[in-house]
This record gives C-alpha cells, sequence and structure tokens, in this order.
C-alpha cells in the first residue's frame, strides 16, 4: 500500500514567521510531488508542484524535495493570516499515475 | 476562474431519492476523478476515469456509479440516497503527468 504521510498539526505560527511543512512517501519510484492548500469548506488548490530534487521557489512558497530520504517539504516564509488552511501533500506513482494524497497539514497563522 | 464546474453546490435532498451529481470541464483533460470528504477529513477517490467509456472504482467502495460518454461530462449517480452518503462530493480533472484541478465541490444532505 503506497502511502503519504503528514502531520496533522495543528502548526501553529506567528505572522511573518516561516511555516515549514513535511511530507514522507512510501513509494520510491513517485516521479511528482504536488502541494495543494485547501481553505475550511472549499475545494483544494494547487499551490506547488515539483519533479526534480532540490528547490523549487515561488513567491514566498518553497518546495523542496529529495528523493532518496523520500520527503518533500514546503516552507512558507513571511507567513500571513491568510496563509491559514489545510495543506496537503499528494505524490503521482503507481503504475497508473493517480495521485496519492495526505491526510493533510492544518496550518493556523496567528495575526 | 473556474474550468471544471460542478453543480449543485449544495443540495438537500429525502431518504431514497435518486440524485446526479454533475461535473464538467473545459480543458479537454481525459483523466476525471471523484473524491468522497467529510469535513475536517481525508480526500477519499471513490471513481476515477481514464477517458470516454473507461470508468473505475476507486480506494474507498461506494454505492455510487459513474459514466463517461463524454470527455468533458462525469456525472456521479446514487440510485438511492442514504444518511450516510451526507458529504461532499470534489470531482477533479488532469491533463497527463500533470497536477489535478478541482471544482468547487457539492456539499450533499440526505435527510
Amino acid at each position: 500500500q503506497k502511502e503519504v504521510e503528514q502531520n496533522s498539526g495543528p502548526l501553529s505560527v506567528p505572522e511573518g514567521a516561516i511555516a515549514s511543512l513535511n511530507c514522507t512517501y512510501s513509494d520510491r519510484g513517485s516521479q511528482s510531488f504536488f502541494w495543494y492548500r485547501q481553505y475550511s469548506g472549499k475545494s483544494p488548490e494547487l499551490i506547488m508542484f515539483i519533479y526534480s530534487n532540490g528547490d523549487k521557489e515561488d513567491g514566498r512558497f518553497t518546495a523542496q524535495l529529495n528523493k532518496a530520504s523520500q520527503y518533500v517539504s514546503l516552507l512558507i516564509r513571511d507567513s500571513q493570516p491568510s496563509d491559514s488552511a489545510t495543506y496537503l501533500c499528494a505524490v503521482r506513482g503507481g503504475s497508473q499515475g493517480n495521485l496519492i494524497f495526505g491526510k493533510g497539514t492544518k496550518l493556523s497563522v496567528k495575526p | 476562474e473556474a474550468d471544471i464546474y460542478q453543480t449543485p453546490r449544495y443540495l438537500v435532498i429525502g431518504t431514497g431519492k435518486k440524485i446526479t451529481l454533475e461535473c464538467s470541464q473545459t480543458m479537454g483533460h481525459d483523466k476525471m476523478y471523484w473524491y468522497q470528504q467529510d469535513p475536517g477529513m481525508e480526500l477519499h477517490l471513490i471513481h476515477y476515469s481514464y477517458g470516454v467509456n473507461s470508468t473505475e472504482k476507486g480506494d474507498l467502495s461506494s454505492e455510487s456509479t459513474v459514466s463517461r460518454i463524454r470527455t468533458e461530462h462525469f456525472p456521479l449517480t446514487l440510485e438511492s440516497a442514504r444518511p450516510s452518503h451526507t458529504s461532499q462530493y470534489l470531482c477533479a480533472s488532469s491533463a497527463q503527468y500533470y497536477g489535478y484541478t478541482f471544482g468547487s465541490g457539492t456539499r450533499l444532505t440526505v435527510v
């Protein structure tokens, strides 16, 4: 059973701090990795994707991938109260190529 | 602007009724998915399709059925709704190797 593990949180950070969200996956053959943000009562929204080892930056967001250690992380710099949401890690792998979602980490940014 | 549309957004219906949740996308994606998600809980894949006339059951057993007669349309049907079907239903689509785009969801309440 291929798995994607996330700490459910809640992760609480003060406004302006760096929020660090982590995700591990079991399928060593996984090829691509995605971070979704889901506000309460809304549908998930894709915010970052990464395919290669290393860092990928987009504005205040940085995705980090380490395939050898099978983890992917999301850093949010200068966290804002509007970043308060659940963040879902998703990994594409397996023979059918469907995304496997983690259970999500709930982030709370306190003003 | 959403390229994947779900209707209705909210539905309250009596036990035993037949319902169809609509999902349409204008992106020409071959792959489409239905997820079920209770408030604050993880996503559960209930059906997916890789193209016209292709449908598969997902990881979570569901009493619903789906059809894929046209690329852009992937409706989900419950023949006889029960209170246990009360949940949020999310439709998503993707192109090969890309992340999923989710619709706004249908919040179903069976009374």
